[in-house]
């Protein structure tokens, strides 16, 4: 599976936009991207995940550029609960079990 | 909609007591089911995955075993607790056969041995 970097921290004000950014730039074409967030002391939760097109959902939107190198998660309204461990993830999509290895993440604390 | 439980959230427990820790999914058929640990300042380790009922797959051998007895409950067990069995552990389901579905987590169980 791909290698995918992230920046370590980042702040954002309560109700601006959140822009995460991920660079998986050795990325294969069977490989989707999926974006997860971790509150401490709580089991991961899913948010995202796309091949190649730009997703939107209730809970964000993920942009992947064209060459597929770099992703970004966009949470367009954050509230101070969106204060997270923010995990990019790269995974080669099969039928079997496959297991999900996160990264050092970004830890996005979003400011009052 | 599906909804994965486990418990107890947390345990303390002595060394070479036994466990049990118990993980149930609603809202789904027939889903992947994973055991995965997740040690303080670090990634998620798979411990233990299974497709089906009674199908278990092992990820890495230690003192720790899973079983499936129901098609939604998986089961994390150990006859002898060791202390470096502490840590975060966490049950996880996944829609099997679409290989792109993600895996969905549940609380976790904070577990202490002492």
């Amino acid at each position: 599976d791909a290698k995918t970097t992230q920046p370590t921290s980042m702040d954002c004000a309560e109700g601006r936009a959140a822009n995460l950014p991920c660079n998986h730039s050795t990325i294969s074409g069977n490989e989707y991207v999926y974006w997860y967030r971790q509150i401490h002391s709580q089991g991961p939760q899913y948010i995202i995940h796309g091949l190649k097109n730009n997703e939107t959902n209730e809970m964000a939107s993920l942009i992947i550029t064209e060459d597929r190198k770099s992703s970004t998660l966009i949470l367009p309204h954050a509230t101070l609960r969106d204060t997270a461990v923010y995990y990019c993830i790269v995974l080669i999509s099969s039928g079997s079990a496959r297991q999900l290895t996160f990264g050092s993440g970004t830890q996005l604390t979003v400011l009052p | 909609s599906q909804t994965i439980h486990q418990w107890p959230a947390t345990l303390v427990q002595p060394v070479g007591s036994p466990l049990s820790l118990e993980c149930t999914v609603e809202g789904t058929s027939n889903p992947n089911l994973y055991w995965y640990r997740q040690a303080a300042g670090r990634g998620l380790q798979l411990l233990f995955y299974s497709v089906g009922i009674g199908q278990i797959s092992s990820e890495v051998p230690q003192n720790l075993s899973a079983s499936r007895p129901q098609d939604r409950q998986f089961i994390l067990s150990s006859k002898k607790l060791l202390l470096s069995d502490s840590g975060f552990y966490l049950c996880a389901w996944s829609v099997q056969g679409l290989g792109n579905q993600p895996q969905h987590f549940g609380d976790g169980t904070r577990l202490s041995i002492l």
